[in-house]
């Protein structure tokens, strides 16, 4: 059974940096993609960034360019997101998801994660 | 940027059909793919490659495309079947994905 399991829920205060995974297992990790998408309190599904675990290759959409950090460890088959200064307004339920691809094809964002919330407030 | 547009909100009775459209220039070269969140929950995917349903997701389900829209239909709705709907597909280049913002499913 393909699984991704993210870590817990996080408190932080503005400025402070964060770094959040995402475990996987049960597929091979170095095929398939893997994305992390932000949700707002109340508000819709907002695409980050992905990631190829196999060469750590990383896309972010331009809204994140430069505001995270996507990279993987091969090693534990785990993904992360990073922050390095941490504002309110990253306060958000953050998901990660493999992009699932059959011949080439995209399959869609299959598995997801069950979400990790992450609070910054002074 | 490249936008997906669906409509905020659809209100259906038990055992009739919802249509939830979503719209954006790139969807005739591009696949949208659906998804499914319940409130405190992940979201689910229900659709991909414009009409594909995966494995367990039910038959009252289904996905079209025509031009620049897409369409989830829901028939026979049930109670269950409450929750917010997102397409999401890719830009030109297939480097980036974008979500519409979402439609809000109410059975009454």
């Amino acid at each position: 059974e393909v699984q991704l399991v993210q870590s817990g829920a996080e408190v932080k205060k503005p400025g402070e940096s964060l770094k959040i995974s995402c475990k996987t297992s049960g597929y091979s990790f170095i095929t398939y993609w893997i994305a992390w998408v932000r949700q707002k309190p109340g508000k819709g599904l907002e695409f980050m960034g992905i990631i190829y675990p196999g060469d750590s290759e990383a896309r972010y959409s331009p809204s994140f360019q430069g505001q995270v950090t996507i990279s993987v460890d091969k090693s534990i088959t785990t993904a992360y997101l990073q922050w390095n200064s941490l504002k309110a307004s990253d306060t958000a339920i953050y998901y990660c998801a493999r992009r699932n691809t059959v011949n080439s094809i995209v399959h869609g964002f299959d598995p997801w994660g069950q979400g990790t919330l992450v609070t910054v407030s002074s | 940027s490249y936008e997906l547009t669906q409509p905020p909100s659809v209100s259906v009775s038990p055992g009739q059909t919802a249509r939830i459209t979503c719209s954006g220039e790139q969807l005739p070269n591009q696949y949208a793919y659906w998804y499914q969140q319940k409130p405190g929950q992940a979201p689910l995917l229900v659709i991909y490659k414009d009409t594909e349903r995966p494995s367990g997701i039910t038959e009252r389900i289904s996905g079209s495309s025509s031009g620049t829209t897409v369409t989830l239909t829901i028939s026979g709705v049930q109670a269950q079947d409450e929750a917010d709907y997102y397409c999401q597909s890719q830009d030109t280049n297939a480097t980036s994905s974008v979500f519409g913002g979402g439609t809000k499913l109410t059975v009454l």
